[in-house]
């Protein structure tokens, strides 16, 4: 079964700071990896893909990183701002399109 | 991006009564929708595997009587809590394939009194 844990389940960071936010998963057949952010109370919203054969994504000051043998993704959030705060995910899939999600990395960046 | 809509946005209803949520696609066509569903302070858990004109494929555990899935076209997935209890309060989140990407919808919550 496959399996997606996160790490740390919280994280309290002052403005400014860089900072990663981890995840591993267990089956490394994985079609590809995103990590979303939620606020509270809301949807979904796709931060970063990477597909299966991909080392790394950019997007202004995120960075996410993919070692599938080791069954890894990393997110870096770099000058961390208040309005980072929120719940970030992580979220593998297969073929067919069937996505498993970790618990998430609830992150408050404190002003 | 490709828009994901989903109504009721949010829902109260008596126990045992029925809810019916709908996710549409609205710029684009789904083969493939999912739905999920949130426990407050918890991940996403997927649900079922909706595709369009076949039964919906569900998750181990999900009681597929409970909860109706039908896709009867290309852009409208429903999913049907059945004599809803107040346990299967919770935020149900649907999304939609278009080839290689997954568009999510904003979520219903659910809250059954």
């Amino acid at each position: 079964k496959q399996e997606v844990t996160q790490i740390p389940a919280a994280l309290s960071v002052p403005e400014g700071e860089n900072l990663v936010l981890n995840c591993s998963f267990t089956d490394s057949a994985i079609y590809n990896l995103q990590w979303f952010r939620q606020d509270p109370g809301k949807g979904l919203t796709s931060l970063l893909l990477i597909q299966s054969s991909q080392r790394e994504q950019t997007s202004g000051r995120l960075n996410a990183s993919l070692d599938k043998s080791s069954g890894r993704s990393t997110l870096y959030i770099a000058a961390s701002q208040p309005g980072d705060s929120a719940t970030y995910l992580c979220a593998v899939s297969f073929q067919g399109g069937k996505l498993i999600f970790g618990q998430g990395t609830e992150l408050s960046v404190k002003p | 991006g490709a828009v994901v809509s989903q109504h009721p946005s949010w829902v109260i209803c008596k126990s045992g009564t029925s809810v019916k949520i709908e996710c549409r696609s609205l710029d684009f066509q789904a083969t493939t929708m999912f739905w999920y569903r949130q426990f407050p302070k918890q991940s996403l858990m997927l649900m079922a595997t909706s595709n369009e004109g076949s039964k919906a494929t569900y998750e181990q555990g999900v009681e597929k009587d409970k909860f109706l899935i039908n896709h009867a076209s290309l852009t409208l997935s429903t999913l049907t809590v059945t004599s809803a209890h107040p346990e299967d309060s919770s935020f149900y989140i649907c999304s939609a394939r278009d080839a290689e990407t997954q568009y999510f919808g904003p979520g219903t919550r659910l809250l059954v009194l």
